[in-house]
């Protein structure tokens, strides 16, 4: 059983660029949450997703940040125009409706973002 | 006050030794806790939830105090292998079940 698939799992792009990060939750999941880690500090809540619905935006960025979970494929996570603060740690993670009460969820290997 | 707060170590302790860290989350609300294992660079893997009645994963014992708010891993037996950074994890009622993560405590486990 595969687990959560993430990529690329390096991304190098320029200031003012467009960067899609990628996320195939384990199989059988059906809810999704972005994550981010920047340098030296601990994993912040970004976005919960399920199929073609936001549930929980709180933690985005007003500007330049988006997610979606298609119907079909996987979520992606779009920054646009990116600035060097946006170099961190992407981490997505997964969890089933049979786990949701417990809350466990289970994570990918992450895309690490560089803005240069 | 951080909503989950951690010494950030790092812990220094010999093969062998038993070493524990201690967690403090802010919101009584909280209703689910978890104690994550970050190696250099990777992913947080789940190292166990964390029960009221506490429950303990072979060398690993995870206790929760809801009274004080505090939720704590003891480690006995240190191998070199546990080096790695543990993070507590919460959520709260109500929250769709997001992750509020604390920043962390660093182990080194030496020879």
């Amino acid at each position: 059983n595969a687990g959560v698939m993430q990529n690329p799992r390096h991304l190098v792009r320029r200031r003012g660029q467009e960067a899609r990060l990628r996320c195939s939750p384990m199989k059988g999941h059906s809810h999704v949450y972005w994550y981010r880690q920047l340098p030296e500090e601990g994993l912040k809540f970004m976005v919960y997703l399920q199929k073609e619905n936001i549930i929980d935006e709180s933690g985005m960025p007003k500007e330049r940040f988006s997610a979606e979970f298609p119907k079909e494929g996987p979520s992606i996570l779009r920054i646009q125009q990116v600035v060097r603060g946006d170099s961190a740690a992407y981490f997505c993670a997964s969890s089933s409706l049979e786990a949701l009460w417990t809350d466990t969820q289970y994570f990918g290997p992450g895309t690490r973002l560089t803005v240069l | 006050r951080k909503e989950v707060e951690q010494d950030p170590g790092p812990f220094n302790v010999p093969e062998g030794a038993t070493v524990a860290f201690n967690c403090t989350y802010s919101n009584s609300a909280s209703q689910s806790f978890f104690w994550y294992r970050q190696d250099c660079r990777k992913e947080p893997k789940l190292l166990m939830s964390v029960y009221s009645s506490g429950n303990e994963d072979g060398r690993f014992t995870a206790q929760l105090n809801r009274a004080s708010q505090y939720i704590s891993l003891l480690i006995r037996d240190s191998k070199l292998s546990d080096s790695a950074t543990y993070l507590c994890a919460v959520t709260v009622t109500g929250t769709a079940s997001k992750l509020t993560f604390g920043t962390g405590t660093r182990l080194q486990v030496t020879l």
